[in-house]
């Protein structure tokens, strides 16, 4: 079974500290991606990355940053963290498309509560 | 650019009665279809999906979605619902082009109440 971890359920932080989320995956994806889950907005998109050091900004990049030194691991960073970046942040990973994949299912992690006061 | 409206917030309904979520999906290529299921508490997990063939999916748990071309719309369905099946449903539309990294973009949820 694919398995999708981060670092914490549960997380308060002050505004303007330096926040980092972190997602593992044991399954040697090659795809890894970063969400904020917000009731009535569904998930959006903030980044992706499909190889180690590469990255690409989703549709609300603003705010934040992504690290991948490691093809497991992909951390999400707000620099300096605000009240409007509470929420639920989801981490997903899928198999590269060098598999011959026909489509990538990806998979979830639990998921990280983030409190920003 | 792709969207995906899922029209109703939350849909209570009482336990063994049908259930219908609705789903419609607005793309200017072809696309893949899903849908994910969040459980209290957990991350999502796929549901069921349309990448080709028959029109008409199933999930192993009774859920069933039917994708329908002319009127962009990828409803899921199920005749009986359980306690259970409480939770939050996202339907999700993908590029079939290679070129997207397999981005999904998600509709804005539906929360299901079963009720005894």
């Amino acid at each position: 079974d694919v398995k999708v971890t981060q670092s914490s359920r549960y997380l308060v932080k002050r505004t303007g500290e330096k926040v980092f989320l972190e997602c593992v995956q044991d399954m040697d994806h090659e795809n890894m991606f970063w969400y904020r889950q917000d009731p009535g907005l569904g998930l959006r998109l903030i980044y992706f990355s499909y190889d180690v050091k590469m990255k690409e900004k989703g549709d609300i990049p603003e705010g934040y940053s992504v690290s991948r030194e490691k093809k497991e691991r992909f951390s999400l960073i707000l620099e300096s963290a605000s009240t409007n970046q509470t929420s639920m942040y989801l981490c997903a990973s899928s198999l590269g498309w060098a598999w011959g994949a026909t489509y990538n299912e990806q998979f979830f992690g639990p998921g990280t509560r983030l409190t920003v006061l | 650019a792709q969207s995906v409206t899922q029209l109703d917030s939350q849909v209570p309904v009482f336990e063994e009665a049908p259930v219908e979520l609705r789903c419609n999906y607005s793309s200017s290529v072809s696309v893949y279809l899903f849908w994910y299921v969040q459980y209290p508490n957990q991350g999502l997990q796929l549901l069921l999906k349309y990448l080709s063939g028959s029109t008409l999916v199933e999930s192993i748990n009774g859920f069933e979605a039917e994708f329908n071309k002319s009127q962009t719309s990828f409803h899921l369905r199920k005749p009986s619902v359980h306690i259970s099946d409480t939770a939050e449903y996202f339907c999700a539309v993908s590029d079939r082009g290679r070129n997207q990294g397999g981005k999904l973009i998600f509709g804005q949820g539906t929360e299901l109440s079963v009720k005894p």
